[in-house]
């Protein structure tokens, strides 16, 4: 079965810093896809960054990057220069093949303070 | 607005009714997901739709719940005798097709049985 674990219910930043959310997971396909996903306050949740197994390089995505360590079962998320607009909810999220159902982690909060 | 809708926003019912809720995503997506988020939690998978064809149930997913999809387009998410741990977000999303990866959210339908 397939699990996604995130260790931080809360990470606070200050505006302008960098901050790194952990999750790991478990699956038994060596092929599969890593996501986070964003769920700001009342709103829609939304993908802020992927990662396909495959892939050695890690993905970046404009100020959001990922440390995705294969054989440790890792994958965090890194925000630089975090704005305001970064506080949500954070979401790890893993799919074993494309198109099939996520699951998701418990959810990190993120505090952005000015 | 990722284009994916659900209604109603908000549902208060009685426990022992039935409730229905519906879901429009966006329009060439073929694949429909069906989630629910408790507070607090990452969203669990319930069911997901490949066109009108239901490909995938969650043991979360009890006879109490039905889900259709009849013509390919907008999905039902059916709960017969409502309990009061059935209170939680439903959340629905979109994708275009098995080798798309991203799947779209709608903002949910937030379920309180009373």
């Amino acid at each position: 079965a397939q699990t996604v674990t995130q260790s931080q219910p809360e990470m606070s930043v200050q505006e302008a810093e960098t901050v790194t959310l952990s999750c790991t997971y478990d699956t038994s396909e060596s092929d599969y896809y890593l996501f986070w996903y964003k769920q700001p306050p009342s709103r829609q949740m939304i993908l802020v960054i992927r990662q396909e197994a495959y892939k050695q390089q890690n993905a970046t995505e404009n100020r959001f990057s990922v440390n995705f360590q294969k054989a440790a079962k890792s994958f965090s998320l890194k925000i630089s220069d975090s704005q305001l607009g970064d506080a949500a909810m954070y979401f790890c999220a893993l799919q074993e093949t494309s198109g099939s159902r996520l699951t998701f982690g418990e959810g990190t909060q993120l505090t952005v303070n000015p | 607005d990722t284009g994916v809708s659900q209604d109603p926003r908000h549902k208060i019912t009685k426990r022992g009714q039935n409730v229905t809720f519906r879901c429009d995503p966006i329009s060439e997506h073929n694949r429909l997901y069906w989630y629910r988020q408790t507070l607090g939690q990452g969203p669990e998978f319930l069911t997901y739709f490949q066109n009108e064809a239901q490909l995938e149930k969650s043991r979360l997913l009890s006879d109490r719940f039905s889900a259709e999809r009849p013509k390919g387009s907008f999905s039902t998410l059916e709960i017969q005798r409502t309990e009061q741990g059935d209170s939680a977000m439903y959340l629905c999303a979109s994708t275009k097709g098995r080798s798309s990866y991203e799947q779209y959210f709608g903002p949910g339908t937030r379920l309180t049985v009373t």
